[in-house]
């Protein structure tokens, strides 16, 4: 069954460093997502990713994220300077278009020190 | 600013039981909902969902049911297995406003006891 890859499973970064957490959706999907799930609290959507370009953003999303699909295959998020509060759990998700049934990835844990 | 509600942390069933979840939500122009599943350490995975022009929707072990008039859901799982055990996370959408993004409930931990 068709998978979306997360790399890497773990990333431990120091405060005000970036970092790019990187995925790899399923070949024939057309958007793309990034969530998040701080410890203990609900999955939270950051942006939503369509034709090469962002399509939705949530306020959370703010300027230090950055998303990217530099090579038609990878699908990138971006935290320029991070804080300690965006220590949690990453998920990249997609889906082919018509089918709201996301597939996500297994997620990189982000921890912030 | 909960959109969408899960007001049980947890619940433990019995293996052969029922397990039944629920859901509120408050934005009346949600319209699709969907069920999802998660393990510790794995992405969150698509169960079921349903459109709001319906009220059930059935699954093999699982159904999904719709109370519009009341903003509410449930997820049916009939029989419980042991593997069920997870988080399972509510989550809606409205099409006509956000094609897109998908709010998600805070999730209920399902146990189900052999």
């Amino acid at each position: 069954e068709p998978e979306v890859t997360q790399t890497p499973s773990h990333q431990v970064t120091q405060m005000g460093q970036e970092v790019i957490l990187r995925c790899v959706p399923i070949s024939n999907h057309l958007y793309f997502y990034w969530y998040r799930q701080i410890l203990g609290q609900k999955v939270e959507f950051l942006v939503s990713f369509y034709n090469n370009e962002i399509s939705e953003k949530s306020e959370i999303f703010d300027d230090q994220f950055s998303v990217e699909r530099p090579d038609g295959s990878n699908f990138t998020l971006k935290i320029r300077s991070t804080k300690l509060e965006d220590s949690a759990m990453y998920f990249c998700a997609s889906i082919r278009t018509g089918n709201y049934g996301y597939t996500f990835g297994s997620g990189t844990r982000l921890t912030v020190v | 600013d909960q959109q969408v509600k899960q007001n049980s942390p947890s619940l433990s069933v019995q293996e052969g039981r029922i397990s039944i979840l629920n859901c509120d939500y408050t934005n009346s122009m949600f319209d699709y909902f969907l069920w999802y599943k998660k393990y510790p350490a794995e992405g969150p995975t698509f169960l079921i969902s349903i459109s709001s022009i319906k009220d059930k929707n059935e699954d093999g072990r699982f159904t999904v049911f719709l109370n519009k008039s009341a903003k509410h859901l449930s997820l049916h799982i009939v029989p419980s297995q042991p593997g069920d055990s997870a988080v399972y996370f509510c989550a809606a959408s409205a099409l006509e406003t956000s094609y897109d993004k998908v709010i998600f409930g805070p999730g209920t931990s399902l146990s189900v006891i052999p």
